[in-house]
């Protein structure tokens, strides 16, 4: 059975300052990774998707790496911004591939 | 381009009473839905997926039911609510390919069950 674990569970950095938050997963036959950000009370927001072949993906300030065999994704934001502050939830599918299981998150607080 | 709705966006209700909770989505046909929770100090919980009209799978045993009435429509419900059943709840959807699930979120139900 799939499990996602997020570390940490909070972070407070100083504006500018490149983070990485970290994902791992039990299960490491995943077709899929994909990162979210919730802002307080609201939907998620889709940041990125890996794809099981691929390594890494890209989206402006923000880079996502995926290392299935070692169960591993990381999120990176470079120099972070008061507006990155959320929650960042980390997900991967299923072992039928039919869902996602989602890891309890990182709060980021980011401080100017 | 593709839309999720949900209504209500928040809901308060007494124990005992029945839910009932709205999903739609626009811009896509045949997309797969699902339904999540979240409940405070936890992580999303997969409740139901469905990937056709009439067509429901459940993750987890609980109180609640779901159903598709129509291809873009997924409804959450209820007969009796419990104090549990309280909790942020997110309907989703992602295109119809099983190995290639991105999925899009809802705004979400605030639901207070009291």
């Amino acid at each position: 059975k799939q499990e996602v674990t997020q570390i940490p569970a909070a972070l407070s950095v100083p504006e500018g300052e490149n983070l990485v938050l970290n994902c791992s997963f039990t299960d490491s036959a995943i077709y899929n990774l994909q990162w979210f950000r919730q802002d307080p009370g609201k939907g998620l927001t889709s940041l990125l998707l890996i794809q099981s072949s691929q390594r890494e993906q890209t989206s402006g300030r923000l880079n996502a790496s995926l290392d299935k065999s070692s169960g591993r994704s990381t999120l990176y934001i470079a120099a972070s911004q008061p507006g990155d502050s959320a929650t960042y939830l980390c997900a991967a599918d299923n072992q039928a591939g039919t869902a996602l299981i989602f890891g309890k998150g990182t709060t980021l607080s980011v401080s100017s | 381009s593709q839309t999720i709705h949900q209504w209500p966006a928040t809901l308060v209700q007494p124990v005992g009473s029945p839910l009932s909770l709205e999903c739609t989505v626009e811009g896509t046909s045949n997309p797969n839905l699902y339904w999540y929770r979240q409940a405070a100090g936890r992580g999303l919980q997969l409740l139901f997926y469905s990937v056709g009209i009439g067509q429901i799978s459940s993750e987890v045993p609980q109180n609640l039911s779901a159903s598709r009435p129509q291809d873009r429509q997924f409804i959450l419900s209820s007969k009796k609510l419990l104090l549990s059943d309280s909790g942020f709840y997110l309907c989703a959807w992602s295109v119809d390919m099983v190995i290639y699930i991105e999925q899009f979120f809802g705004p979400g139900t605030r639901l207070t069950v009291l």
